[in-house]
């Protein structure tokens, strides 16, 4: 199956600071890459949804200042937490679609933030 | 917008049991199903997928069924393993794609 890559894996940061997660189609071109949240012992939680070269589109609730998504690329998608609390804690998982029915969704393997 | 409900949230069952988990979706305009199993820190992975055209699927252990008229669709794990044992997240695709809320399977070995 498809590959998507998602650094970092783990990262600890102060509260106050800012933190980039980075998404990457590794074998194909991703025309959508989803963002999501999951606290423990919970499903997954849409963030937003980006396009290559547009805008992203936030679900309810997600303030889009507060989480920054670039798809700049077919293969790369960020994410930055800007100014991330205590509260920002979470495992954030990305995905993507792509291929020839653009049907399927291939997950990264998430990343687990953990703001003091 | 779509909605789906999974059931049971937790679920044990012996080693060699089957395990069936089940989903209910509201949009009749949702036409693809996957599942998929997540374990503990990982990410999830598809194991299973049905579209709106077929009412059974089977992969090994592993089998789907899908009723359109009532809205919901199932996963049935036969002769279950210990590696099993982890998070399966169903989900429905109408605009987008919606995921029930989870059950954690655990199998005893």
């Amino acid at each position: 199956g498809a590959v998507v890559s998602q650094h970092p894996s783990w990262v600890i940061c102060k509260s106050g600071t800012s933190v980039k997660i980075e998404c990457r189609s590794l074998d194909f071109q991703a025309t959508t890459m989803f963002w999501y949240r999951q606290f423990p012992k919970q499903s997954l939680m849409l963030m937003a949804t980006s396009n290559e070269g547009s805008k992203a589109t936030y679900e309810q609730g997600v303030e889009k200042d507060k989480f920054l998504i670039n798809h700049a690329s077919l293969t790369l998608s960020t994410l930055t937490v800007t100014s991330a609390h205590p509260e920002d804690s979470s495992f954030y998982i990305c995905s993507a679609s792509g291929g020839a029915t653009n049907e399927k969704l291939f997950f990264g393997s998430g990343t687990q933030l953990s703001v003091l | 917008g779509e909605n789906v409900e999974q059931h049971p949230s937790t679920l044990s069952v012996q080693e060699g049991d089957s395990a069936v988990i089940k989903c209910t979706y509201s949009d009749s305009a949702s036409n693809y199903f996957p599942w998929y199993k997540q374990e503990l820190g990982k990410r999830p992975q598809l194991i299973i997928d049905i579209r709106s055209n077929v009412g059974e699927k089977k992969d090994q252990r592993i089998a789907v069924t899908l009723n359109k008229t009532a809205k919901h669709f199932s996963l049935h794990i036969t002769e279950t393993q210990p590696e099993d044992s982890a998070v399966y997240f169903c989900a429905a695709r109408g605009n987008m794609l919606t995921f029930g809320g989870g059950t954690r399977l655990m199998v005893k070995p």
